[in-house]
Parts: C-alpha cells; structure tokens; sequence
C-alpha cells in the first residue's frame, strides 16, 4: 500500500529550464511534506518542506506547491542547474502516537547542461 | 556540529548470521529513525525511537529491532539474515515535537550486502 507515490522514475530536462517533480498522496493525516534530494553514496538531504496548511513554500530556485483536494505535491527548480542532478524523494510525515514519515520511490533528475 | 554518524560504512554477512548496525544521532536530536534503501523501492520505514521507547514501527518481520540508549544513539539488528535484506540502511534524527518541521537529517548510511 503506498501512500506517497512518485509516478514518473526519472526525468530529463535543459539547463536553465524548470524542472518539475510531482508526487501523489493517499492519507489526508498527513502533516508536513517534504523533498529530499539524494546523490549516490550519501543520505538523503532535506530539501524543502511545507506544512498541510499552506499551498506554497518557496526557497531560492525550490518551490514546492501543495493541491490537498488533488492530494498532490510537486517541486519546481528554477532555473535548473547541471547540479541539480540527483534522485529526489517525495515525503511525507504524519502522527499516529509516533512520528512516522513515509518516502515515495523517488524521481531522477538528469539536468543536462 | 558533527551530522548523524552511522557505522560500519559497508558490511559483507552471510544468509542465516545476524548483524548490528549503529547510529549517533545530532546532539540534541531526541528522534532516530530507521530506513532500508533498495532499488525501486524508495526509503521504507523501519521503526522511530523517542527517548529509548519505540514510538512506531514499519511492516518489517519481527527479525528487525532496534532500541534506543539514554545518549540517544541508536542500534538496529537482524537476525538470521536473507539475501532480500542487502540495501542501504539509513539512519536519520530530529527534534521531534517541534511545531515547524524541517525535515530528517540522515547518516550516510550502512550499505549491507548478504551473500
């Protein structure tokens, strides 16, 4: 049973283009969604997050849109760099006497320069 | 400020040993959480620790535990190892209970192969 879905496995898109990474989600408990980014051989790095109770959350090139009646998230990097290459994880946390954040599978992102 | 260490880095077993891996959370971090990485599987949840108290758990078989100690550093084990279990173990901490969250920070992770 996944609630965090990330559909799309890999994405390609032109530098200085915007890259556009979308997520779906089942639970309406969920409280904070988040993305990380991942290189090889490292931990996943947060990214950006935004609370259930807003629409937008922007930092820099990263903003993340929340649609909760489409029970969707995406992420828009602006522009998008050669560094930005990486697997990117949807996430997303909710409470059930414990905290528990549950990750999609994850989208690569190939920026090609 | 030193991150989440975990360790080993890379770990070699085989089918049927058991294996314990470490994780020291943030200083200050309360929270640790455990994750398998796979391929094509994303992060899958393993359990998260609370001041020593398992607070939740994910649909792993009972040959996953964890606990945590009074310093909050945390330890996973598994018993009796299959090949399935090779993948990327990660660890990651946080204030919990803060109102505002900003996310896990994770380890580097534990890369387990079963041979």
């Amino acid at each position: 049973d996944q609630q965090v879905k990330q559909n799309s496995p890999s994405l390609s898109v032109q530098e200085g283009r915007i890259s556009i990474l979308n997520c779906d989600y089942t639970n309406s408990m969920f409280d904070y969604f988040l993305w990380y980014k991942k290189y090889p051989a490292e931990g996943p790095t947060f990214l950006i997050s935004i609370s259930s109770i807003k629409d937008k959350n922007e930092d820099g090139r990263f903003t993340v849109f929340l649609n909760k009646s489409a029970k969707h998230l995406s992420l828009h990097i602006v522009p998008s760099q050669p560094g930005d290459s990486a697997v990117y994880f949807c996430a997303a946390r909710e409470y059930t006497g414990g905290f528990k954040t549950i990750f999609g599978a994850g989208t690569r992102l190939f920026v090609k320069a | 400020k030193a991150g989440v260490t975990q360790t080993p880095r890379y770990l070699i077993k085989t089918r049927g040993q058991q294996v314990t891996l470490s994780c020291s959370p943030i200083s200050g971090h309360r929270s640790v959480s455990w994750y398998q990485q796979t391929p094509g599987q994303g992060l899958q949840f393993l359990f998260e620790y609370f001041s020593e108290t398992q607070r939740n758990k994910g649909n792993f078989p009972g040959r996953f535990s964890g606990r945590q100690f009074s310093n909050s550093r945390s330890e996973m084990n598994v018993s009796t190892l299959e090949l399935g279990d090779s993948a990327l173990y990660l660890c990651a901490s946080s204030l919990a209970g803060q109102g505002s969250f900003n996310g896990y920070t994770f380890g580097s992770g534990t890369r387990l192969t079963v041979v």
